[in-house]
């Protein structure tokens, strides 16, 4: 069975300042993606940025990039130049290659200072 | 660009009852996932439909079931209601494959067992 570990249950950041956010992961499975999804208190799941277990590259999509380390089963989230409406919880989520249905982590809630 | 949709958006109800909540996913997609998030916690996969055949199931109780229905829409039906049943349920859609690319969430169905 999967699992997906965020320990930090809250974090906060003032704004425009760069937070991270961890997440690691046990599995033995080879191909899967990892994905952070947001949040915020309108209770919307939002997916934010996705990763997959066989690109090396990590990825980025804005202000939103990952630092994926296969051996270390770590995928975390740094969030640059954080802005107001980056406030949620956000979770860390696995899925193995075409199982469909993803595991999530415990979340952690981000709270963006004016 | 049309998005899941569910319904109702909230719902109350008494111990022993029974509710219907309903998803209808993003034109063209024919995988519905439900997930069942209660308060301050993760989401906790439930079911899966794959061209209205069930294609997965997790931690979803006895007193639920749910079915796929021609054009695709899903219903999750609750029977005997418990107050431990009080969550937000959220339907995601997706293409066969198109999961690996992370969900589009409906914004979430809010029961409320009293």
């Amino acid at each position: 069975a999967q699992t997906v570990t965020q320990s930090q249950p809250e974090m906060s950041v003032q704004e425009a300042e760069t937070v991270t956010l961890s997440c690691t992961y046990d599995t033995s499975e080879s191909n899967y993606y990892l994905f952070w999804y947001k949040q915020p208190p309108s209770r919307q799941m939002i997916l934010v940025i996705r990763q997959e277990a066989y690109k090396q590259q990590n990825a980025t999509e804005n202000r939103f990039s990952v630092n994926f380390q296969k051996a270390a089963k770590s995928f975390s989230l740094k969030i640059s130049d954080s802005q107001l409406g980056d406030t949620a919880m956000y979770f860390c989520a696995f899925m193995i290659l075409n199982a469909g249905k993803s595991t999530f982590g415990d979340g952690t809630t981000l709270t963006v200072k004016p | 660009a049309a998005g899941v949709i569910q319904s109702p958006r909230h719902l109350i109800k008494e111990k022993r009852e029974t509710a219907t909540l309903k998803c209808y996913p993003i034109p063209r997609h024919d995988t519905v996932y439900w997930y069942q998030q209660g308060p301050g916690q993760d989401p906790q996969f439930l079911i899966s439909f794959y061209e209205k055949m069930q294609s997965d199931k997790g931690s979803i109780p006895d007193r639920f079931s749910a079915q796929q229905f021609s054009d695709y829409h899903s219903e999750l039906n609750m029977s005997s209601l418990e107050l431990g049943d009080s969550a937000l349920y959220f339907c995601a859609s997706s293409s066969r494959d198109g999961a690996n690319y992370g969900y589009t969430f409906g914004s979430g169905t809010r029961l409320t067992v009293v």
